[in-house]
This record gives structure tokens, C-alpha cells and sequence, in this order.
């Protein structure tokens, strides 16, 4: 598997929360890897967000949180807040390309 | 503090080889655990890895692309190339080098990015 699928869109309004998935197969998430989640706004770079499949790096909100369960993993936005719009993509290691692997992306609206 | 620059033609003609270099600056490629990595993005389309490089001079590659993708590390410039030949329309986009660490495999660090457009 050459990408990790993921929820194509996602919207809310401020305040409330919005999910995303990323599923993964056997030779990445399932096998164990690690994912990660980078947040990337219009013409930037990405940033990572969250590392280690639950981890935050220093400066990132509570608000953001990631999960993985078997193949699959999330990434959670409580307390949506209008600068939480932008694409975001999950990454993992594929033992099978022996290199890594990105999501298809979702994109975040505030509505 | 780790930064890193993207560097290369914006515009290539198709057939041609396009060269990157990727300039580091807190951090040298010969670190134990280093790695670098360089992914790409089509105009409104999604992240594509492409090639990885480690400290120990392991190399990996996108295998859809490997035949066409060579990255190399000069320690004493502290810089890491990509080439990529024969080149194609289908490969217009932002091309990022990022700074990842084995055995994580996260991409802790992005460049600015520079847009490659393939056109005759």
C-alpha cells in the first residue's frame, strides 16, 4: 500500500470536535509503526503535530490528540478553533517500501 | 536551532534531469541517527515521499520512482542532493527536504519548500 487513506473532509463549528482516520495495512501501521500527524496550512510547509502516534511536540494544544488501534489511527481536535483549518496527513514507516508512507490528506473546516 | 533549504531550477523541460540540493544548518548529516529525507506535493494534491538518506549513507526510495531518483550526502557541505531523471509534467510540485531520525521515521523538521514546474 502505497498511501494510507484517510477521511477526506472534515467541518465543525468552534468549540466542538472532529476526527480524522488514517487506515493503514500490514506492512505499516498494523505492523506496528509508529504515526505521525502533520498540519499544513495554504503555500507552508507541514508541521508536525503529533509524533509517536499519541505524542505532542512542545508548543502544539492540548487540543490536538492521536490515537492508534490495530491498522488504524486518529487524530482528534477538541475544542475546534478557526485556526485549526488546514489539511492535515498521517505518515508511517512501510516495511514493504522500506521507506515511508503519507495519508491522502483531510481537510479541516471551521464552519 | 535545525533549518533546512531547499535549493534548484523552478523551471525544467521535460526529458531533463532536475538536481536539488538541500542545505542543513543545526545539525550534521554524519550525526548518528540522522536522516533526510525529500517528499513532494503536486499543486493541490497530497505529500509524496520520494527518497531518504541516513547518516550511514543507507539510502531508500520511493520504489514507484527508484529508477529514476539518486540522493546523495556531502558531509563536508553538510548538504544532501536529490536527482531525478527524465522528467515529466506529472512531476510539477513543491519539493520539500525534511530532517528525520531512525527509528522514529518521523519528519521532525521541514524545509520552505521549492516549486519545480516541467514544462517545455
Amino acid at each position: 500500500q502505497s498511501v494510507l487513506p484517510q477521511t477526506p473532509s472534515v467541518s465543525g463549528a468552534p468549540g466542538q470536535r472532529v476526527t480524522i482516520s488514517c487506515t493503514g495495512s500490514s506492512s505499516n501501521i498494523g505492523a506496528g509503526y509508529d504515526v505521525h500527524w502533520y498540519q499544513q496550512f495554504p503555500g507552508t510547509a507541514p508541521k508536525l503535530l503529533i509524533y509517536g502516534s499519541t505524542n505532542r511536540p512542545s508548543g502544539v494544544p492540548d487540543r490536538f490528540s492521536g490515537s492508534k488501534s490495530g491498522a488504524s489511527a486518529s487524530l482528534a481536535i477538541s475544542g475546534l478553533q478557526a485556526e485549526d483549518e488546514a489539511d492535515y496527513y498521517c505518515q508511517s514507516y512501510d516495511s514493504s517500501l522500506s521507506g515511508y508512507v503519507f495519508g491522502t490528506g483531510s481537510r479541516v473546516t471551521v464552519l | 536551532q535545525i533549518t533546512l533549504k531547499e535549493a534548484g531550477p523552478t523551471l525544467v523541460k521535460p526529458t531533463q534531469t532536475l538536481t536539488l540540493t538541500c542545505t542543513l544548518s543545526g545539525f550534521s548529516v554524519s550525526t548518528g541517527g540522522v536522516g533526510v529525507a525529500w517528499i513532494r506535493q503536486p499543486p493541490g494534491k497530497a505529500l509524496e515521499w520520494l527518497a531518504l538518506i541516513y547518516w550511514d549513507d543507507d539510502k531508500r526510495y520511493s520504489p514507484s520512482l527508484k529508477s529514476r531518483l539518486t540522493i546523495t550526502k556531502d558531509t563536508s557541505k553538510n548538504h544532501v542532493v536529490l536527482t531525478m531523471t527524465n522528467m515529466d509534467p506529472m512531476d510539477t510540485g513543491t519539493y520539500f527536504c525534511a530532517y528525520s531520525r531512525w527509528g522514529s521515521h518521523s519528519i521532525d523538521y521541514w524545509g520552505q519548500g521549492t516549486l519545480v514546474t516541467v514544462s517545455s
